[in-house]
């Protein structure tokens, strides 16, 4: 059964520094996996999602890769800023004929100015 | 603008009663979902709909129900049954599926938050 572990809990850093959010799974069969952005009380926002071929995927400041044989993803952020504050949670599907995405219980992200 | 709409945004129940939480989306998604999300867990996953008319129980549906009678309308009922109903919950879809497999990003909801009284 595939599990999902993030690591660290929670990140505090200066603004403008680049950081690693990482993200392991237990699960190589893993098909897709997606980063979000949670923001408080609010839904997921979808920031990046590598598919099964792919091995990386950048949008902007973030860079994601995916390295399946050592069971792991990093989210990669880039001149960090205070607007990048928010939990950060990836998500991989259970290898099965479904989307069932097993979520990890996230990074909470703050950028001091 | 496309997108998920949920609402209410917060609800609130006495034990006892059936809730239902509406989830509604423009992007012509095949796939819809519904999870919980509780403090300190990761989110777990109730119900999903591949197609109109069909659904499928996932990791934690006991005390919940769900119909798909429109592609674009998944709404959720907590059930009396549901014995622990304060949570966080979020609506997703996605573009559907082939071969067997997820063929998109998920996209989510703002959410809504069930507290029992």
């Amino acid at each position: 059964k595939q599990e999902v572990t993030q690591i660290p809990a929670a990140l505090s850093v200066p603004e403008g520094e680049n950081l690693v959010l990482n993200c392991s799974f237990t699960d190589s069969a893993i098909y897709n996996l997606q980063w979000f952005r949670q923001d408080p009380g609010k839904g997921l926002t979808s920031l990046l999602l590598i598919q099964s071929s792919q091995r990386e995927q950048t949008s902007g400041r973030l860079n994601a890769s995916l390295d399946k044989s050592s069971g792991r993803s990093t989210l990669y952020i880039a001149a960090s800023q205070p607007g990048d504050s928010a939990t950060y949670l990836c998500a991989g599907d259970d290898g099965g004929a479904t989307n069932k995405l097993i979520f990890g219980t996230g990074t909470l992200l703050a950028v001091q100015p | 603008d496309g997108g998920i709409t949920q609402s209410p945004k917060y609800l609130f129940r006495k034990e006892g009663q059936n809730v239902t939480l509406s989830c509604e989306q423009n992007l012509n998604h095949d796939a819809m979902y519904w999870y919980r999300q509780d403090p300190g867990q990761g989110l777990r996953l109730i119900y999903y709909s591949q197609i109109v008319n069909d659904f499928q129980k996932g990791d934690i549906a006991e005390g919940y129900s769900v119909s798909r009678e429109k592609k674009e309308s998944f709404p959720l009922t907590v059930t009396s049954a549901q014995k622990n109903p304060t949570a966080f919950y979020l609506c997703a879809s996605s573009i559907g599926f082939a071969g067997g497999r997820s063929t998109g990003e998920l996209f989510f909801g703002e959410g809504s938050r069930l507290t029992v009284l």
